[in-house]
């Protein structure tokens, strides 16, 4: 069974720029978390997709957004990159909407700002 | 509102000594707990989770944790460290409701000979 698949690796961008980052559950998993995971800041929670709605969302700015498709993978936008936002971030899924079902995750997506 | 927190920042132990890391949640009911093991470059492993029922539960690579309510606390233990065990560990709590996993700010693990 394949796991939990980030795209790209790496990202560099440059300060105002826009970023995309991709990502691919595993299969039979409709929920699809994102985190941010800056250097030694821990893991921060992002945003939280289930059955394509938005169903909970961390405490950061409008500029990060997403969506889900129907074939639940995800994308996370970045908008008006700031230095401040190269960090390491993480995607995972779970099997089912609630918060209490273990994530799996992938290996995640290094965005650097130049 | 849930909380997790990981007292060691960093600890160091000898190869094939005993470890056991240390993660105390706040959480009003009984909580899902969970312990994830993150090595350099890569993303978040599940090593293992507490839902219900035994308090001891055992996980992958050795790993073991024991839930304990008066506590407030879920703390990893392993009897023997290997080398390949040097990683970042990560204690989460949640819910089924709607709010994602809670998790704590890591305690990074070096294995020395």
């Amino acid at each position: 069974e394949a796991g939990v698949t980030q795209s790209p690796t790496h990202l560099i961008k440059t300060r105002g720029q826009q970023a995309t980052l991709r990502c691919s559950p595993i299969s039979g998993h409709t929920s699809v978390y994102w985190y941010q995971q800056a250097l030694g800041l821990g893991l921060q929670f992002l945003l939280w997709y289930d059955e394509g709605e938005e169903r909970n969302r961390g405490n950061f700015p409008p500029r990060f957004s997403g969506r889900q498709f129907p074939n639940y993978s995800s994308e996370l936008n970045v908008n008006a990159l700031e230095l401040e936002d190269s960090a390491l971030y993480l995607c995972a899924s779970s099997s089912l909407g609630t918060g209490g079902q273990p994530q799996h995750f992938g290996d995640g997506t290094r965005l650097s700002i130049l | 509102a849930q909380s997790v927190t990981q007292p060691d920042i960093h600890i160091t132990v000898s190869e094939g000594a005993s470890l056991e890391l240390r993660c105390n949640y706040s959480y009003g009911a009984t909580p899902y707990l969970f312990w994830y093991v993150q090595s350099p470059g890569q993303g978040l492993q599940l090593l293992l989770k507490y839902f219900s029922g035994d308090t001891l539960v055992q996980g992958i690579k050795g790993f073991e944790a024991e839930f304990k309510r008066s506590q407030s606390s879920f703390n990893l233990r392993k009897p023997s460290v290997h080398w390949s065990d040097a990683a970042e560990y990560f204690c989460a709590v949640g819910n089924s409701g709607n709010t994602p996993l809670v998790f704590g700010k890591g305690t990074r693990l070096s294995v020395i000979a």
